[in-house]
């Protein structure tokens, strides 16, 4: 079975330009989270959707974030513009959402270089 | 906010040692999750614990879901080289929500 699947896996820009990330959830799941990795911060959840409907983007850093979900297999999220202080990995996880049993599986991530 | 607590930092074993690592929070928690995370990967789900006082086994990986709820721990025997990698567990809500520890960094000597 396909795993969560995560496009760039490597994306190098310059300040200013925007940023799209791409995720394919694990088919028949319907949550999907963006997380952002880095040293200083871990493991950040940025935004997450209950069947395509975002239910919880406290975590979007500012308004430069934007993340949508126009159906249950592919999510986005973008930057713009992008900053160096975004540079980090991007992880999309998904879930099959079972109460009681919360789950999440990650893609491989995106790893962004801001220059 | 929900906070998890996970020690050690870091680890640096022999091959052939036990490791022991484990979470702790103030809040309870439904699930707890554990993960393994090698260099440029995502994590890797290794245990998932959904009763609280479970105890569950997948090889030589061993995790317990704390009788409290607010606690869980990690238990690898017998390291070998491919264990090498950062270790996070992860506490679950009804909501879907995952609370991350900070993770273990464990190296193997061989």
């Amino acid at each position: 079975d396909a795993g969560v699947i995560q496009s760039p896996r490597h994306e190098v820009t310059e300040m200013g330009q925007e940023v799209t990330l791409r995720c394919k959830p694990i088919s028949g799941h319907n949550s999907l989270f963006w997380y952002r990795q880095t040293m200083m911060r871990g493991l950040e959840l940025l935004i997450y959707f209950n069947n395509n409907v975002p239910i919880d983007d406290s975590g979007m850093p500012e308004d430069r974030f934007s993340a949508k979900m126009p159906n249950a297999s592919f999510s986005t999220l973008k930057i713009q513009p992008s900053e160096p202080r975004d540079s980090a990995v991007y992880f999309c996880a998904s879930s099959p959402l079972q109460t009681g049993q919360e789950t999440q599986y990650f893609g491989p991530g995106t790893r962004l270089l801001v220059l | 906010g929900q906070q998890l607590n996970q020690s050690p930092q870091s680890m640096f074993i022999q091959e052939g040692e036990d490791v022991s690592m484990n979470c702790t929070s103030s809040s309870i928690f439904n699930t707890w999750l554990w993960y393994k995370q090698d260099p440029g990967e995502g994590p890797v789900l290794l245990i998932a614990l959904y009763k609280a006082g479970e105890l569950t086994s997948n090889g030589r990986l061993t995790a317990q879901f704390g009788i409290t709820r607010k606690d869980s721990f990690l238990n690898i025997s017998a390291s070998i080289p491919s264990d090498v990698g950062i270790y996070f567990c992860a506490g679950g809500t009804s909501y879907g929500k995952l609370t991350f520890g900070q993770g273990t960094i464990l190296t193997v000597h061989p």
